[in-house]
């Protein structure tokens, strides 16, 4: 596979359940992000990872608990979410972040899991 | 802070014919970038085109061109030659001093045949 993937593509889930989204790149890239798109708003960044380390945490609420186990891999853990937290759930990557200072490194995305909250 | 401003929510535009997407923003920072990324209704963010606060010439990249105009602070998107297959979301981001993207709220085109 090439590029970034996301899986599952569409997940639907219970208030009380727990699940993971999971994202895999293949660009040999050490930055890995978590993006939360809702309907009519723009993309909102979630989690910041380089070279597995977390570098940012936009106020997420604790309910979305992230995991970076390797620079090539990148999870999203959810539990007991509301029905606002519906929406399209982006993960990207780049070459690297520069905490501090200007970074020119485009993000590669991928597809996106659209996540339902019933 | 920065900030992203597209104020065309929605655009038509027809087959084979240029069309121009706005995109103003705001920022302190001497240095910073601007993307362009195109989102198909697949929902992937496809990467389209950058532009560096210090690059005198406009970025192209194909169909794509980037009309810069850094005392206005503007970074409009220009696709020539519009095809069906560029009916989309488009986002304009900028990115700050961490490299984290900030983006707009994006505006849809949609090109008739």
């Amino acid at each position: 596979e090439t590029g970034v993937t996301q899986t599952p593509r569409h997940l639907v889930m219970g208030m009380t359940n727990k699940k993971s989204l999971k994202c895999e790149q293949h660009l040999g890239h050490n930055a890995m992000y978590w993006y939360k798109q809702s309907a009519k708003k723009p993309l909102e960044l979630m989690f910041v990872y380089s070279l597995e380390e977390r570098v940012e945490n936009n106020s997420v609420p604790s309910r979305f608990s992230p995991e970076c186990p390797n620079s090539s891999h990148l999870f999203l853990h959810l539990h007991t979410l509301q029905p606002e937290d519906s929406a399209l759930y982006l993960c990207a990557s780049s070459q690297d972040v520069n905490p501090g200072g200007f970074s020119s490194y485009e993000q590669y995305f991928g597809p996106g899991t659209r996540l339902t909250v019933t | 802070a920065q900030k992203i401003t597209q104020t065309q929510p929605g655009m038509f535009v027809q087959e084979k014919e240029a069309v121009t997407l706005d995109c103003t923003y705001d920022t302190s920072d001497q240095s910073y970038g601007l993307f362009w990324y195109k989102q198909p209704s697949s929902g992937e963010m496809i990467f389209l085109i950058y532009q560096g606060s210090y690059d005198e010439q406009n970025a192209t990249e194909g169909r794509y061109s980037l009309n810069f105009q850094k005392a206005r602070k503007s970074a409009n998107l220009v696709i020539s030659a519009s095809q069906l297959g560029d009916s989309a979301m488009y986002f304009c981001a900028i990115n700050d001093q961490g490299g984290k993207l900030i983006f707009g709220q994006g505006t849809e085109l949609s090109v008739k045949p």
